[in-house]
């Protein structure tokens, strides 16, 4: 079974740097889906970016970017100019059936 | 946002008892997902709905069951509600395989 793992269940950022979320992931498939997911205390789980496996170039949303290394199964998620509001839990996710979520990374983020 | 309601938001029951929790959407998606959080596990798919009265099991399926009689509402059923059915249980919806999953608000869970 596809499993996904993200190594760090707690970062810690200042506002306005950039921090750098790791996930990696396990699998055989070569065509599948990778997300990032976040959280924040109100519980809703909001979509922050995604990324198809065929594409080479890293997807991009405003300060949201991700590092994909496919030959690494590597999928990390930077965050630039850090805001207050980019304090969540963040969960990586892989898709090629079922959908698998790793553990989750809780972000906090000092003013 | 997706229209994704669920129903209830919050519920507490007591072990032996059933549950049926609801989701609702509007956007008229294909698929449509039950989760579980808990801490330490991120979230895992108890099952899936891939079309009106077509079901199948997720990765922690045993102890519940699940219905979709009309595109828009998809339930899940505890038949009898166990300590270890303690946990925040989220609705999603997607247009396809692939495509990303939309989440509901979340109904928290509590059997004493």
């Amino acid at each position: 079974a596809q499993t996904v793992t993200q190594s760090q269940p707690e970062m810690s950022v200042q506002e306005a740097e950039t921090v750098t979320l790791s996930c990696t992931y396990d699998t055989s498939e070569s065509d599948y889906y990778l997300f990032w997911y976040k959280q924040p205390p109100s519980r809703q789980m909001i979509l922050v970016i995604r990324q198809e496996a065929y594409k080479q170039q890293n997807a991009t949303e405003n300060r949201f970017s991700v590092n994909f290394q496919k030959a690494a199964k590597s999928f990390s998620l930077k965050i630039s100019d850090s805001q207050l509001g980019d304090a969540a839990m963040y969960f990586c996710a892989y898709r090629s059936g079922d959908m698998r979520f790793g553990a989750g990374t809780r972000l906090t983020v000092k003013p | 946002d997706a229209g994704i309601t669920q129903s209830p938001r919050h519920k507490v029951t007591e072990t032996g008892t059933p549950v049926t929790l609801r989701c609702h959407q509007t956007e008229n998606h294909r698929y449509m997902y039950w989760y579980r959080q808990d801490p330490g596990h991120g979230l895992r798919l108890i099952h899936y709905s891939y079309g009106v009265k077509d079901t199948d099991k997720g990765e922690v399926s045993d102890g519940y069951s699940v219905s979709r009689s009309k595109t828009e509402d998809f339930l899940l059923t505890l038949e009898s509600a166990t300590s270890s059915q303690t946990s925040v249980y989220f609705c999603a919806i997607s247009e396809g395989l692939g495509y990303e999953q939309y989440f509901g608000p979340g109904t928290r869970l509590t059997v004493t």
